[in-house]
């Protein structure tokens, strides 16, 4: 069975610091996994998106990791802000005869706190 | 960028009325649309595969006579909830397709349902 696991589930932390977030996942065949961000009450807006053979893609303050043999990628969020504050949602797509299927994780909220 | 828009972004009735929501690409003609359902602290739950010109494909569990989807035009696609009731109320999320690249799909801002 596809899954998508993240972790930490909720996370708090001060203003400027670093944090890092968690994504494993069992989803076969692989074809990409994402990063979303979703504000309460918003939709997801997409951070980065990375295929098999990328192991890391930034987008500002944003940094991603991928180890596809350990089926692991991280979220690294630097210099955090309170607009930082919100879920983020792993999501990893699986190919298949027909088509491409979304396997979402739950999520992990994070508060930023000045 | 890629832009998907819905409307209403909320909406209350009363329980026993139907509730229709819009869905649109403004940018780019998608083919494939899908809806989603979220409950509070939960992840987006796929309800349906809407595809353009033909019927929709439901999600296990997901009853296609109260939540009828109708994706009319390639910009364009209708989530109608059926006589709505109060477990009905959830926040209902479209997405779009974009045509090229990795398959990604562009998310709307989400339309909050309250049944009363």
């Amino acid at each position: 069975k596809n899954q998508v696991e993240q972790s930490p589930q909720s996370l708090i932390i001060l203003e400027g610091k670093n944090c890092t977030l968690q994504c494993n996942y069992t989803v076969s065949p692989f074809s990409n996994l994402r990063w979303y961000k979703q504000d309460t009450g918003r939709g997801p807006v997409s951070l980065t998106i990375m295929t098999f053979s990328e192991n890391t893609k930034s987008n500002g303050r944003y940094t991603a990791t991928l180890d596809a043999d350990t089926k692991q990628s991280s979220l690294h969020i630097t210099a955090s802000q309170l607009s930082d504050s919100a879920s983020y949602i792993c999501v990893v797509s699986a190919s298949s005869n027909s088509g491409y299927a979304l396997n979402f994780g739950k999520g992990t909220s994070l508060l930023v706190t000045p | 960028g890629a832009v998907v828009s819905q409307h209403p972004s909320w909406v209350i009735c009363k329980s026993g009325t139907s509730v229709k929501i819009e869905c649109r690409s403004l940018d780019f003609q998608a083919t494939t649309m899908f809806w989603y359902r979220q409950f509070p602290k939960q992840s987006l739950m796929l309800m349906a595969t809407s595809n353009e010109g033909s019927k929709a494909t439901y999600e296990q569990g997901v009853e296609k006579d109260k939540f009828l989807i109708n994706h009319a035009s390639l910009t364009l696609s209708t989530l109608t909830v059926t006589s709505a009731h109060p477990e009905d109320s959830s926040f209902y999320i479209c997405s779009a397709r974009f045509p090229r690249g990795h398959n990604e799909q562009f998310f709307g801002p989400g339309t909050r349902l309250t049944v009363l």
